[in-house]
This record gives structure tokens, C-alpha cells and sequence, in this order.
């Protein structure tokens, strides 16, 4: 089955600089890779995914970048604001059947002033 | 509506109770889910039902039996479960194919003594 890792498990940045999440993938079969914020007591909320075809997908101040080749994917957070923080998890999946989404074990994200 | 709805949001319950968790989206999505997640773990997959038929058992434990009612509907009722089952339990919802991603609910936060 899949097995997706994560790195690293916690991340601190000051306000305004920016942060990377990595993640990488282990089924070729995989081909949707979600993004989630989890703030504290929170539900699982998307903020960006990017399938297999594509190499880079922005939507503001964030991105995500795929290199199917190497099996890798990463979250590019820029201009980081308090209310960014949160736990980001990476996830992958195949979408030709409603199949499992597989976690990473999560990045813990601080936004200090 | 873009939301997928979960009650109870807390729930307390006795080993030896019999309680359900209830989950309602109205976006048409024919993928639902169980999962659950633990303090400061990635969401583990409990259950798939796809077109209201079960599609994946993780190997859950018996105590927790699912049911898909309708296409908007998803169950899990709960029996002789045991305190490390208490945790965050997430319903989701997703096109069964070409995903968009997961839709999450709020989750219900369950508590056994």
C-alpha cells in the first residue's frame, strides 16, 4: 500500500518569511496530492491539492510543487502570517476509484511575531 | 452546501453503551468515510462506502459497525468499545472518481470511561 512521509514534523518561522513541507510518495499509482491545515480542534481542511499531470499549482501565497520522477511533493507557504499556523498534512491518493487517502504524520507549523 | 455535517460533536460514553455516530452531506457525493485520528496523528481510515455499498474495512474491530442508509447518510454505531478507542472521528465525502478531495466534518470528539 502507500506510505507517505513528511518532513519535518515541526516548523517555526518568524512572520513573513517563508515555509517548506516535504513529502514524498512510495505507489506510482498515485496521482492526487492534497494539502490539509488542521488547526487545534479543527477539521481537516483543504487549501490546495495538485494531480499527476501537473508540475506546480499556485493560489496566492501558496503552492505546491510535484516531481513525479523522484516520488516528491512539497507545500511553499510565502509571506507566513500568524494565522498560518497549524498542522499541515500532506496526502496522497489514486482517483479512479474512491480509494483510501493516505496521511503524512503531519507538520506542525509556528507563525512567531 | 459544501459542508458535511457530524453529530454528535462530543460524546461520553460507557463501555458497555451502545451509541451512533451520524454524518449527512447534501453535495451529492457518492465516496463516504470513516476515519479516525488520534491527539497529534495523521487521520487513519476506518471505512469506504462507495454508492452506499462498503468498499474498505481497514480491519476495524467488530465494535464498530458502519451503514450507509442513502446516498446523503452515513452511520457508525458503536458498542462494547474500549477507552483507547476514545478519539476524533471524521466523516468525509468525496466524487467517487476524478476527487476533488476529501470533504471533512467537523467530527465528533468521543470520550469512553
Amino acid at each position: 500500500g502507500e506510505n507517505v512521509e513528511q518532513h519535518p514534523s515541526t516548523l517555526s518561522v518568524q512572520e513573513g518569511d517563508s515555509a517548506v513541507i516535504k513529502c514524498t510518495y512510495s505507489d506510482s499509482a498515485s496521482n492526487y496530492f492534497p494539502w490539509y491545515k488542521q488547526e487545534l480542534g479543527k477539521r481537516p481542511q483543504l487549501i490546495i491539492d495538485i494531480r499527476s499531470n501537473v508540475g506546480e499549482k499556485k493560489d496566492q501565497r501558496i503552492a505546491v510543487t510535484l516531481n513525479k520522477t523522484a516520488k516528491h511533493f512539497s507545500l511553499h507557504i510565502t509571506e507566513t502570517q500568524p494565522e498560518d499556523s497549524a498542522v499541515y498534512f500532506c496526502a496522497a491518493s489514486y482517483t479512479g476509484t474512491a480509494s483510501k487517502l493516505t496521511f503524512g504524520t503531519g507538520t506542525r507549523l509556528q507563525v512567531t511575531l | 452546501d459544501t459542508e458535511v455535517t457530524q453529530t454528535p460533536k462530543h460524546l461520553v460514553m460507557g463501555m458497555t453503551n451502545k451509541k451512533s455516530l451520524k454524518c449527512e452531506q447534501h453535495m451529492g457525493h457518492r465516496a463516504m468515510y470513516w476515519y479516525k485520528q488520534k491527539a497529534k496523528k495523521p487521520p487513519e481510515l476506518m471505512f469506504v462506502y462507495s454508492y452506499e455499498k462498503l468498499s474498505i474495512n481497514e480491519s476495524v474491530p467488530s465494535r464498530f459497525s458502519p451503514e450507509c442508509p442513502n446516498s446523503s447518510l452515513l452511520n457508525l454505531h458503536l458498542h462494547a468499545l474500549q477507552p483507547e478507542d476514545s478519539a476524533l472521528y471524521l466523516c468525509a465525502s468525496s466524487q467517487v472518481t476524478g476527487s476533488r478531495g476529501y470533504t471533512f466534518g467537523s467530527g465528533t470528539r468521543l470520550t469512553v470511561v
